[in-house]
């Protein structure tokens, strides 16, 4: 079975360009789990989708906006973007049911300058 | 306010001797615990977890993790380390059906 894959694995960009993130989940999985690690900060949750609805939400700006499709793939979108936004973001997938385990992709580098 | 402590940054250890990394938590309830491995420029892998039952979980890459309800840990464990054991360590705690609460990483480092 094929893993969580993220693309793209690496982004540059500068301060007030947006940028969409990519996350295709495990397959027969529909919850995706975005996350954003940076060394300060650890692991913050950004937002979670199951079956195309946003189910739960961390608290992070409205600059962070997330979306998932109908076979449960996973974007993420950060506009206007700030230097403090330079982080990994990892998405992760479930089945949705329950306290499952929840599988991660390699991540997205987003550098901002 | 519910957590999820990893008290040491960093653990060394050298390799062929037993390595312990510490995790606390404080959530109410019955909650499900994970410990998840995480190499450089990677996403995070997961090793196992604990739901119910016996106290003693047993993961991947020969590593095991004990759950003490009174004490409120679940410290990973593995009897003989390796070097390529060096990585970052995340406990994780799931409280409920929506929320996951990741512990701030320890680093472990293995001297050959």
């Amino acid at each position: 079975k094929a893993g969580v894959t993220q693309t793209p694995r690496y982004l540059i960009k500068t301060r007030g360009q947006q940028v969409t993130l990519s996350c295709s989940p495990i397959s027969g999985h529909r919850s995706v789990s975005w996350y954003q690690q940076t060394p300060g900060q650890g692991l913050q949750f950004l937002f979670e989708y199951f079956s195309e609805t946003q189910r739960n939400k961390g608290n992070f700006p409205g600059r962070f906006s997330g979306r998932q499709f109908s076979n449960s793939r996973s974007e993420m979108n950060v506009s206007t973007l700030e230097l403090g936004d330079s982080a990994l973001y990892l998405c992760a997938s479930s089945s949705g049911q329950g306290r499952d385990t929840q599988y991660f992709g390699p991540g997205t580098r987003l550098t901002v300058l | 306010a519910q957590s999820v402590a990893q008290p040491e940054d960093q653990v060394n250890v050298a390799e062929g001797n037993p390595l312990t990394v510490k995790c606390t938590y404080s959530v109410s309830g019955n909650p499900y615990l994970f410990w998840y491995v995480q190499y450089p420029n990677r996403g995070l892998q997961f090793l196992l977890k604990y739901i119910t039952g016996d106290n003693l979980v047993k993961g991947s890459y020969g590593f095991e993790a004990e759950f003490n309800k009174s004490q409120t840990s679940f410290h990973l464990k593995k009897p003989s380390a390796l070097v390529s054991d060096s990585a970052l360590y995340f406990c994780a705690v799931r409280p409920d059906y929506f929320k996951t609460i990741f512990g701030a990483g320890t680093r472990l480092f293995v001297k050959a």
